[in-house]
C-alpha cells in the first residue's frame, strides 16, 4: 500500500518570498513522485516528477523538489514566489515502472499575499 | 490541439436519476481515469482503464459505472446508489503502462438538486 501526507492544507506567504511545501510519502516498493498544481476550477497539471537519477528535481514555473529516501520526503520549494503561483499543490505517489495506482496527497492551498 | 475534453463543466442531478459524465480525449494515450475531488480529501480514484473493453475499479467505486467501448472514450455514470454524488469529478489519460505523467481534463462539478 502507498500513501501521500501533505500536513498542510494552507500555506500564506508573501509575494517574493521563499516558500517550502512538504510531503511525506510511504511505500513498499521504488516509488514515482510527483506535484501537480491546480488552478481555481480546473484540472491538474504535472509542476514536476522524480522517476530516478538526481534527488534535485526541477519544473515548471521555478519550481523545484528534492527526493529525500531516508526521511521519505518529497518537498516543494521555490525561492520566490507571485501572486500567479496562488492554487491548490498535490503531492502524488506511485509504484514505480509498470502499470500502478497514482495515490494523491489532500493538497495544500498556496496564498500569495501582495 | 490535443487533449481531453470534459463535459458538461456543470451537472445538476435529482434524486433517483442516473447521469452520465462525457471524458473524450485525443492523445492517442492507452490509459484512462476517473477521479473525484472533495474540499479537503484530495483526489480519490473512482475507476481505470488500461485498454479498450477493459476497466478496474479504483478506491471508491460503489454507485459508479463506465464503459471503454473507444479508445478515445471513457463515460462516467453517477447511478441512483451514490448517495453522495456532489463533488468534482476529473477525468485523465496517461501515454503507457509507466504512468510517468497524468493528462487531465477540465473537470465537470456535478450537484444535486
Amino acid at each position: 500500500a502507498q500513501s501521500v501526507t501533505q500536513l498542510d492544507s494552507q500555506v500564506p506567504v508573501f509575494e517574493e518570498a521563499p516558500v517550502e511545501l512538504r510531503c511525506n510519502y510511504s511505500s513498499s516498493v521504488s516509488v514515482y513522485l510527483f506535484w501537480y498544481v491546480q488552478y481555481p476550477n480546473q484540472g491538474l497539471q504535472l509542476l514536476l516528477k522524480y522517476l530516478s537519477g538526481s534527488t534535485l528535481v526541477k519544473g515548471i514555473n521555478g519550481f523545484e523538489a528534492e527526493f529525500n529516501k531516508s526521511q521519505t520526503s518529497f518537498h516543494l520549494r521555490k525561492p520566490s514566489v507571485h501572486i500567479s503561483d496562488t492554487a491548490e499543490y498535490f503531492c502524488a505517489v506511485s509504484g514505480g515502472r509498470g502499470y500502478q495506482k497514482v495515490t494523491f496527497g489532500t493538497g495544500t492551498k498556496l496564498q500569495v499575499i501582495p | 490541439d490535443g487533449g481531453i475534453t470534459q463535459s458538461p463543466k456543470y451537472l445538476f442531478r435529482k434524486e433517483g436519476q442516473n447521469v452520465t459524465l462525457s471524458c473524450e480525449q485525443n492523445l492517442n494515450h492507452d490509459a484512462m481515469y476517473w477521479y473525484r475531488q472533495d474540499p479537503g480529501q484530495g483526489l480519490r480514484l473512482i475507476y481505470y482503464s488500461q485498454i479498450v473493453n477493459d476497466f478496474q475499479k479504483g478506491d471508491i467505486a460503489e454507485g459508479y459505472s463506465v464503459s471503454r467501448e473507444k479508445k478515445e472514450s471513457f463515460p462516467l455514470t453517477v447511478t441512483s446508489a451514490q448517495k453522495n454524488p456532489t463533488a468534482f469529478y476529473l477525468c485523465a489519460s496517461s501515454m503507457g503502462r509507466n504512468n510517468e505523467k497524468l493528462f487531465f481534463g477540465s473537470g465537470t462539478q456535478l450537484s444535486v438538486l
